[in-house]
């Protein structure tokens, strides 16, 4: 079982439709929860990073939290073309190391 | 400000030779990453530097890979011999801070190994 698990997709969404991405983890002392976006050819940047359970909105994205079912998960509302790309889920254990998941693919239609 | 700084960005070498990629990171960001990523997966970590200090390197194959990072400022890794599973992108990441949420991606180095 890897430490980080997300469904590999690939997503699609119709534009203005809401984006469900979903992440595991297996460590249970894992304490910060990161959302990377990841263009095409790309670098990965963050868009979200969720600490407490709960959730945490941030314009059309929503990053949701329970550690007690160590999931975490990412809402993209109103979803367009410039969204789509892959979304990593990391995840940072106190030592300071992050392991990243292998991502969600995304893709958004018109 | 400048981001983190990868060279080269592409790279072809043929089996079992050397190869080395240089990044420079983010001024004044103390925490320099390099993970390797293949098609399809995410980022995996192959060593992390606080300054000048390797902290984990844990997932570094040293029987091939090495690392440095003189001065506490830019780094360098090094494959010596490559071998064709090597053929993958080289990430580069940055932070100020061991605990500093987010990590400054550099553009990355691709490798292809014939």
């Amino acid at each position: 079982q890897k430490e980080v698990e997300q469904n590999s997709g690939p997503l699609s969404v119709p534009e203005g439709a809401i984006a469900s991405l979903n992440c595991t983890y297996s460590d249970r002392v894992s304490q910060s929860f990161f959302w990377y976006r990841q263009y095409s050819g790309k670098s990965p940047e963050l868009i979200m990073s969720i600490y407490s359970n709960g959730d945490k909105e941030d314009g059309r994205f929503t990053a949701q939290l329970n550690k007690a079912s160590q999931y975490v998960s990412l809402l993209i509302r109103d979803s367009q073309p410039s969204d789509s790309a892959t979304y990593l889920c990391a995840v940072r254990s106190n030592a300071g190391k992050s392991t990243f998941g292998d991502g969600t693919t995304l893709t958004v239609k018109p | 400000e400048a981001g983190v700084v990868q060279s080269p960005r592409y790279k072809i070498i043929e089996k079992k030779q050397p190869v080395a990629f240089w990044c420079n990171p983010i001024s004044g960001h103390n925490t320099l990453y390099w993970y390797l990523q293949n098609l399809g997966q995410g980022p995996e970590l192959l060593i992390r530097y606080e300054n000048e200090e390797a902290v984990d390197d844990s997932q570094l194959p040293k029987d091939r890979f090495s690392a440095e990072r003189l001065k506490g400022v830019d780094s360098t890794l090094k494959i010596q011999p490559a071998e064709l599973g090597d053929s993958a992108v080289y990430l580069c990441a940055s932070s100020p801070t061991p605990g500093y949420n987010e990590q400054f991606f550099g553009p990355g180095t691709r490798l292809t190994v014939l």
